[in-house]
């Protein structure tokens, strides 16, 4: 079965300093790999995804996520925090089909606090 | 261009009472999901459709949930009989192609908070 894991419910950065939230997946074949941000009051906003090639993925609003298929990792990243990043942020993965769902399974979601 | 768009933004009804959610997916996208997400939780998957067609209905958690997508675009979301728990934002998504075609964006609504009392 698919799953994915976001151990941390909350991180906490300074503004300026680097920010990495995790999360490691599961699934049956070869994974796609997705990260969204939520807003308050606003809908999932799609950062980046990972299909295959380069496993460092670059995105919007300045962050990457590096996909290390040996952890079965795909953490979030960014070099320089804004207070502007505070936000709810999801993983989700999906299988590529060969267990025969195209069902994504998000995780629970990790609230980034950037403090200035 | 306009994004996904759901109506109504909140919905407040009895328990045993039907509602319907509908969903207005970005013009041209094939691909419309239904979502459910309780407070501290991430989407949880419902129903996926191609066209008009449902896909994957895989997530719905009772025959109290049914979907339809009758010309390929608007979407409703139909729930019977509701019950306290079925309380959540109902999010709907939109993509220009379905799941099969590759690792396709899924743009979201901003949801239907629905609360059942």
């Amino acid at each position: 079965a698919q799953s994915v894991a976001q151990p941390e419910d909350q991180v906490n950065v300074a503004e300026g300093n680097p920010l990495t939230v995790k999360c490691t997946y599961s699934v049956s074949g070869n994974p796609y790999l997705f990260w969204y941000v939520q807003y308050p009051n606003r809908g999932l906003q799609f950062l980046l995804k990972y299909i295959t090639g380069d496993n460092l993925v670059k995105g919007s609003y300045g962050f990457e996520a590096e996909f290390n298929k040996s952890q079965t990792s795909f953490h979030l990243k960014k070099p320089s925090a804004l207070v502007s990043d505070s936000a709810l942020y999801f993983c989700a993965v999906r299988d590529m089909g060969t267990s025969g769902t195209y069902k994504y399974i998000f995780g629970t979601g990790t609230r980034l606090k950037v403090l200035a | 261009g306009a994004g996904v768009s759901q109506t109504p933004s909140n919905k407040v009804t009895e328990k045993g009472k039907y509602v319907e959610l509908r969903c207005d997916p970005i013009s041209g996208h094939t691909a419309l999901y239904w979502y459910r997400q309780s407070l501290g939780q991430g989407p949880e998957f419902l129903i996926y459709f191609q066209g008009t067609g449902a896909a994957d209905d895989s997530g719905l958690p009772n025959d109290r949930f049914f979907a339809v997508r009758p010309e390929g675009s608007v979407s409703t979301l139909k729930i019977q009989r509701t019950e306290r728990g079925d309380s959540a934002v109902y999010l709907c998504a939109s993509s220009l192609n379905g799941p099969t075609s590759g690792a396709e964006t899924q743009y979201f609504g901003p949801g239907t908070r629905l609360l059942v009392l």
